[in-house]
């Protein structure tokens, strides 16, 4: 049981280039999320999913995609990207009594 | 939306002291309470939570207090040692969801030798 697999973990992006940042989890889990995480400013939802093939915007969607095709896979995708999207992002899983389980986390700079 | 808010931003105390970190809520449908500690370059672990049935919980050094009606909750670390010594956030459920989560802007606990 490896929980939450996050990667990469770390990232350097030119301004305006794309990546998927990839999330699975083996807790059979139903939904999942992906979080930003800035000094200062605590965790900031961006998406969500309730299940395979149902997606939500959170706090902060902007710039953003998510896809849900299977429950164990929750990958996120930065289209293009731009110096605000500087964060450590992570990715989590949710049981029912709500208990989060988070991945390692990913390092992305853009420059 | 739910909007957390948590304070202070960082609290410093001597080894063996007490640490209380304070956080609002506005959603009053708001019913589970979870507090993470995020340790330098690690990623953000639960270390208590509460629902609103309860108005405190303890886990050894640690306890969480509730109050519903003036929608506050606390997070209280009694005999603080080094190793606490962390970055502490809450939470609290949002959207009517019981796994949303809204996060309060986070604690930096410094415990002093």
């Amino acid at each position: 049981n490896a929980g939450v697999t996050q990667t990469p973990k770390f990232q350097v992006l030119k301004t305006g280039q794309s990546m998927t940042l990839q999330c699975a989890q083996d807790m059979n889990h139903e939904y999942m999320s992906w979080y930003r995480q800035d000094p200062g400013m605590g965790l900031r939802l961006i998406h969500y999913s309730v299940g395979a093939g149902i997606t939500d915007q959170g706090e902060v969607p902007n710039g953003y995609n998510v896809s849900r095709s299977t429950t164990e896979d929750f990958p996120l995708r930065l289209l293009s990207a731009a110096p605000s999207q500087t964060s450590v992002y992570f990715c989590a899983s949710t049981p029912a009594e709500g208990k989060i389980a988070f991945g390692s986390g990913t390092r992305l700079t853009v420059v | 939306g739910e909007n957390v808010e948590q304070h202070p931003s960082t609290l410093s105390v001597q080894e063996g002291d007490s640490a209380v970190i304070k956080c609002t809520y506005s959603d009053s449908a708001s019913n589970y309470f979870p507090w993470y500690k995020q340790e330098l370059g690690k990623r953000p672990q639960l270390i208590i939570d509460i629902r609103s049935n309860v108005g405190e919980k303890k886990d050894q050094r640690i306890a969480v207090t509730l109050n519903k009606t003036a929608k506050h909750f606390s997070l209280h670390i009694t005999e603080t040692q080094p190793e606490d010594s962390a970055v502490y956030f809450c939470a609290a459920t949002s959207g009517g969801s019981a796994r949303q989560l809204t996060f309060g802007s986070g604690t930096q606990l410094t415990v002093l030798p």
